[in-house]
């Protein structure tokens, strides 16, 4: 069965740190791979996604993700973290086969970064 | 442009009654996906669209739930009989398509109440 595990709760980072939110997964083949951010009260917006090629992905507001195939990771990087980026984040994932765009989350993780 | 719009975004009912939530794609968007979120959890996958056709309803918890898109557009999720479990926020979204991964946009959700 296809599945995504965030292992944290909660992050908490000092603004201006490094920020790192973790996701691993287990998905038949090579899946594709988002990141999601919910603020309170709005919808969930799309961070950045992985689909081939370099393990490196960008994505908005400065976030990156590092997929890491040996170890069925994608976890989400910000170098500078800012206040603001407080929020829920989630990973999710698709399979390539079949004709579904069905997303498989995690149970989410909140960031909360302090001034 | 206009994003993913969902009506109503608040709706109180009593248990055993039936219910209709509504969503309205991204203009051009063939594909249509609905989610349940339960409180503290991640979305869950319930059903997903590509043009009118219902192409994967492997999510839907039971035969009490049921969704249509007639025209390819606008979505209703139906759901009968209502019951207390079925509290949650319910999300739609809207992607151009389904290959190349291509990123659902998520709208704001309905919250259904239970009673």
């Amino acid at each position: 069965a296809q599945s995504v595990a965030q292992p944290e709760d909660q992050v908490n980072v000092a603004e201006g740190n490094p920020l790192t939110v973790k996701c691993t997964y287990s998905v038949s083949g090579n899946p594709y791979l988002f990141w999601y951010v919910q603020y309170p009260n709005r919808g969930l917006q799309f961070l950045l996604k992985y689909i081939t090629g370099d393990n490196l992905v960008k994505g908005s507001y400065g976030f990156e993700a590092e997929f890491n195939k040996s170890q069925t990771s994608f976890h989400l990087k910000k170098p500078s973290a800012l206040v603001s980026d407080s929020a829920l984040y989630f990973c999710a994932v698709r399979g390539r086969s079949g004709n579904t765009g069905k997303l498989i989350f995690g149970q989410g993780t909140t960031l909360q970064v302090k001034p | 442009g206009a994003g993913v719009s969902q009506t109503p975004s608040n709706k109180v009912t009593e248990k055993g009654k039936y219910v209709e939530l509504r969503c309205d794609p991204i203009s051009g968007h063939t594909a249509l996906y609905w989610y349940r979120q339960s409180l503290g959890q991640g979305p869950e996958f319930l059903i997903y669209f590509q043009g009118t056709g219902a192409a994967d309803d492997s999510g839907l918890p039971n035969d009490r739930f049921f969704a249509v898109r007639p025209e390819g557009s606008v979505s209703t999720l139906k759901i009968q009989r209502t019951e207390r479990g079925d509290s949650a926020v319910y999300l739609c979204a809207s992607s151009r398509g389904v290959g190349e991964a291509y990123e659902q946009y998520f709208g704001p959700g309905t919250r259904l109440t239970v009673t």
